[in-house]
C-alpha cells in the first residue's frame, strides 16, 4: 500500500541553525503534501503546505520543497528558536481515498539555546 | 476558530470491554478521521468518513467500527478491547472534497488492562 518514509526520526540542533526534516512518498499520484507540528499533550497542527503544481513554498521561517519526480518533499526551518521543539509529522494524500492522509512515523526536534 | 473535541481524554479499560470513543466538530465537515498514535509508528489511519452514514477503512481497521449518524459527531467503537488497542487515539476533521488542512483534537489516551 502508500508508504510515506521520513528522516531523521530524531534531530537535534543549536538555536538559530537550521533544519531540515526528509519524507518519500509511494503514490505517484498523491498530489497534496502537509507537515503537522505536535507539542506535547496536544494534537498536531498543520503549520505548510504544498500542493503538486508548485515546486516551493515558504512562510516566515519555514518552507517545502516539493520533488515530484523523484517523490520526496523536506521541510526547512531557518533561525531555529526553543519554541520549534516538537515531533513534526509529514504527509501525503491518498489517491484512492480521496480526502485521507497517510502520515509519516515523525521527527523529534530538539532546539537547545 | 475549528474545535475538535474528543470527549474522554484518559480512559482506562479491561480486556474485553466495548469501549467509545466520541469526536465532536463544529464547523460543519463534511470529514471526519480517525487516526492511532504510538511511539516510532506515527499517525496510522483507522476509518474515516466522508458523509453521514458513510464510512472508509483506513490502514489499520481490524478491531475497530465507527458510526457516523449525524454530521458533527464521529465515534470509533473498540466491540472486545485488548491490550494491543493501548494507544492514543486522535480524531480530525476537514472539508470536503479538495483533500486539505486536518483539524486534530486533543486525543484520547487508552490503556486497555
Amino acid at each position: 500500500g502508500e508508504n510515506v518514509e521520513q528522516h531523521p526520526s530524531t534531530l537535534s540542533v543549536q538555536e538559530g541553525d537550521s533544519a531540515v526534516i526528509k519524507c518519500t512518498y509511494s503514490d505517484s499520484a498523491s498530489n497534496y503534501f502537509p507537515w503537522y507540528k505536535q507539542e506535547l499533550g496536544k494534537g498536531p497542527q498543520l503549520i505548510i503546505d504544498i500542493r503538486s503544481n508548485v515546486g516551493e513554498k515558504k512562510d516566515q521561517r519555514i518552507a517545502v520543497t516539493l520533488n515530484k519526480t523523484a517523490k520526496h518533499f523536506s521541510l526547512h526551518i531557518t533561525e531555529t528558536q526553543p519554541e520549534d521543539s516538537a515531533v513534526y509529522f509529514c504527509a501525503a494524500s491518498i489517491h484512492q481515498a480521496g480526502t485521507a492522509l497517510i502520515f509519516g512515523k515523525g521527527t523529534t526536534l530538539s532546539v537547545s539555546s | 476558530d475549528v474545535k475538535v473535541t474528543q470527549s474522554s481524554r484518559y480512559l482506562v479499560k479491561r480486556t474485553g470491554e466495548k469501549v467509545f470513543l466520541e469526536c465532536v466538530q463544529d464547523m460543519d465537515h463534511e470529514n471526519m478521521f480517525w487516526y492511532r498514535q504510538d511511539p516510532g509508528l506515527g499517525l496510522r489511519l483507522i476509518y474515516f468518513s466522508y458523509d453521514v452514514k458513510m464510512k472508509e477503512k483506513g490502514d489499520i481497521p481490524e478491531g475497530y467500527s465507527v458510526s457516523r449518524e449525524k454530521k458533527e459527531r464521529f465515534s470509533l467503537i473498540l466491540e472486545s478491547a485488548s491490550t494491543n488497542q493501548t494507544s492514543m487515539y486522535l480524531c480530525a476533521s476537514s472539508l470536503f472534497p479538495k483533500v486539505g488542512e486536518l483539524f486534530f483534537g486533543e486525543g484520547s489516551r487508552l490503556t486497555v488492562l
